[in-house]
């Protein structure tokens, strides 16, 4: 069974750019998340989605990220502009039922941003 | 209190050893709990499911204490494989009011020879 695909798996760019992340769940998964990892931390959810509708975008700093899933299937997300502070990795992850419950929840490799 | 609270660590044991890792959480309503692992530079993975009734998996295993809302995961016999960033991860119950799965902070494990 493939696994959650990411790309791309490094950037590098400079603060007030624009950069986008790619996702594609594991097939038939309905939920989808992004995960914020800042080194030496555990995962901050970004978005969940549920099918191609919004559960939780509670912690997104919607001023410069956004993210959609048309069709229920691939995910982008999005900076502009990024800041410094974006560093991190941004993981996907997907599940087949709301919030892994009897399931669980499979990560992508994720998408390394550095922001200089 | 933070939902999910896990060990500071960093924890060093030598190969062989027994080591644990604590992690409570906040909402009691709290449904399903599990141990993921972390290496290096890699994306988390589903290590193990914690029970209420305790599960092991080789040397690995898990308690669940839901009183005391705590859970536990025991390694035995350490070897250097195992040095990670060990997360617990919290799930709710969908469609209440605290609805969002929970990471902690992990905890880091360096098995020294």
């Amino acid at each position: 069974e493939a696994g959650v695909a990411q790309s791309p798996r490094y950037k590098i760019i400079e603060k007030r750019q624009s950069v986008a992340f790619w996702c594609n769940p594991i097939s038939g998964h309905a939920t989808l998340y992004w995960y914020q990892q800042i080194l030496g931390q555990g995962p901050k959810l970004l978005i969940q989605f549920q099918n191609n509708g919004v559960v939780d975008d509670s912690q997104l700093p919607k001023d410069r990220f956004s993210a959609e899933r048309l069709k229920g299937v691939d995910s982008t997300l999005k900076i502009q502009p990024a800041k410094l502070e974006d560093s991190a990795v941004y993981l996907c992850a997907s599940s087949p039922a709301p919030g892994g419950v009897g399931n669980t929840i499979y990560f992508g490799e994720g998408s390394w941003l550095t922001v200089v | 209190r933070k939902e999910v609270e896990q060990d500071p660590g960093p924890f060093n044991v030598p190969e062989g050893a027994t080591v644990a890792f604590n992690c409570t959480y906040s909402n009691s309503a709290s449904q399903s709990f599990f141990w993921y692992r972390q290496d290096c530079r890699k994306e988390p993975k589903l290590l193990m499911s914690v029970y209420s009734s305790g599960n092991e998996d080789g040397r690995f295993t898990a308690q669940l204490n839901r009183a005391s809302q705590y859970i536990s995961l025991l390694i035995r016999d350490s070897k250097l494989s195992d040095s990670a960033t060990y997360l617990c991860v919290v799930f709710p119950i969908p469609g209440t009011s605290y609805d969002k799965v929970i990471f902690g902070p992990g905890t880091s494990l360096s098995v020294i020879p």
